[in-house]
């Protein structure tokens, strides 16, 4: 039973438009949500996260929206570029669980 | 200021040995989880450390066990190594005081099991 799901392996946009990731989680109980971001040969890294008392969270050019009524949270890059291309993992987890529960990632490919 | 460091970054090993997983966490933090990343996965967490106690663990057998030391490093150990352990294992980083969940990752150790 997967917890966090990210049901787009791959997502292509081009330099300059909008890059938007999806992310689905089942469990209630999740009240904070990040996204990282993997390159080749490196662990993943931090981006951008919201707690289930927002509904957004914005970072330059990173924006992170929460439906909780859904269960689903997405990532919006704009303008996307050539240097955001690597794989975006969604993550949940429960305040002081001491674990966050990982999406299998989506594969972002800016092209220039 | 050192971010979270691992050693070694690849590994084979023949099923059936053993092996140990070192890492270092960033400097300030104490709590030191461990994730198992299989090709085309997300990581799946292991277990998480802190004040030299496994305070959490996921679902993975007890061929998995951990230890954390007085520096807040810590090290994987895997018993009888299956093919299907062949993964990235990686180390994450936190403070434990942080109400919220950030954690800084490692590089990771690839192992491959044959």
């Amino acid at each position: 039973d997967q917890q966090v799901k990210q049901n787009s392996p791959s997502l292509s946009v081009q330099e300059g438009r909008i890059s938007i990731l999806n992310c689905d989680y089942t469990n209630s109980m999740f009240d904070y949500f990040l996204w990282y971001k993997k390159y080749p040969a490196e662990g993943p890294t931090f981006l951008i996260s919201i707690s289930s008392i927002k509904d957004k969270n914005e970072d330059g050019r990173f924006t992170v929206f929460l439906n909780k009524s859904a269960k689903h949270l997405s990532l919006h890059i704009v303008p996307s570029q050539p240097g955001d291309s690597a794989v975006y993992f969604c993550a949940a987890s429960e305040t002081n669980a001491g674990k966050s529960t990982f999406g299998d990632g989506t594969t972002l490919t800016v092209k220039p | 200021d050192a971010g979270v460091t691992q050693s070694p970054t690849h590994l084979i090993k023949t099923r059936g040995q053993q092996v140990t997983l070192r890492c270092s966490p960033k400097s300030g933090h104490d709590t030191v989880s461990w994730y198992q990343q299989a090709l085309g996965q997300g990581p799946q967490f292991i277990f998480q450390y802190y004040e030299e106690e496994e305070r959490q663990r996921g679902n993975f057998p007890d061929r998995f066990s951990g230890h954390q030391f007085p520096n807040y490093s810590s090290e994987l150990n895997v018993n009888a190594l299956l093919l299907g352990d062949s993964a990235l294992y990686l180390c994450a980083s936190s403070s434990d005081f942080g109400l919220t969940e950030t954690q800084y990752f490692g590089p990771g150790t690839r192992l491959l099991v044959l």
